[in-house]
């Protein structure tokens, strides 16, 4: 098993562009996050997918879209990159909403110029 | 919103018993505690989670005062390889939108 995996691990982007981050599970979980990490910060829920078809706004939602596309998959949109938005973003999955140990993918390293 | 504090470092030498306790007094009847471990350019890893009194596994033990105001997580003799940013949560299922990370301990362990 691959557990959480995450595309692209790197990428540049310039301010106005954007791109979609790409995160798949194979645990058949139930539950699917997203989270940012800013330099010597902890990490922040930007959203999050409680089951499939449903999607909620976590602590930092502004300037992002998430589609669960599937059970396995959830996507990060970024309709129009900003610096701001520079950051490391990881993916998680659970069995269930966070009782249940969350799995983290290997991240994917974002900077806007 | 159930919030935590955490100790921003902590140093420690291989072998020592380290203990890091987390503060969380607005936390819920209903929310866990959930213990995170993090090495540089990697996503969390999940290290424990309890309710209240001690849990214990093969890696940490975690206490649960009663008044559940507070938290300690209690790595026994570590190494090297346990230095890492330890994580703090507080939260529960119906309330994920509130999940709070904060910037959690950074531990060194010296040889």
């Amino acid at each position: 098993n691959a557990g959480v995996t995450q595309t692209p691990k790197f990428q540049v982007l310039k301010t106005g562009q954007s791109m979609t981050l790409q995160c798949a599970q194979d645990m058949n979980h139930n539950s699917m996050y997203w989270y940012r990490q800013d330099p010597g910060m902890g990490l922040r829920l930007i959203y999050y997918s409680a089951s499939e078809g449903t999607t909620d706004k976590g602590e930092v939602p502004n300037g992002y879209n998430v589609s669960r596309l599937n059970k396995r998959e959830f996507s990060l949109r970024l309709e129009s990159a900003a610096p701001s938005q520079t950051s490391v973003y990881f993916c998680a999955s659970s069995e269930a909403i966070l009782r249940d140990e969350q799995f983290f993918g290997p991240g994917t390293r974002l900077t806007v110029l | 919103l159930a919030k935590t504090t955490q100790p921003i470092s902590m140093d420690s030498y291989e072998g020592q018993e380290v203990n890091i306790t987390c503060s969380h007094n607005n936390i819920a009847t209903n929310d866990y505690i959930t213990w995170y471990q993090q090495f540089p350019s990697q996503g969390p890893r999940f290290i424990i989670q309890g309710y209240k009194t001690k849990v214990t596994n093969e890696v940490a033990s975690l206490f649960i005062p009663a008044d559940r105001k507070s938290s300690t997580l209690s790595l026994p003799r570590v190494s090297l390889s346990d230095t890492a940013v330890y994580y703090c949560l507080v939260g529960r299922g119906s309330t994920l939108g509130r999940l709070y990370f904060g910037r959690g301990t950074q531990l060194t362990v010296w040889p």
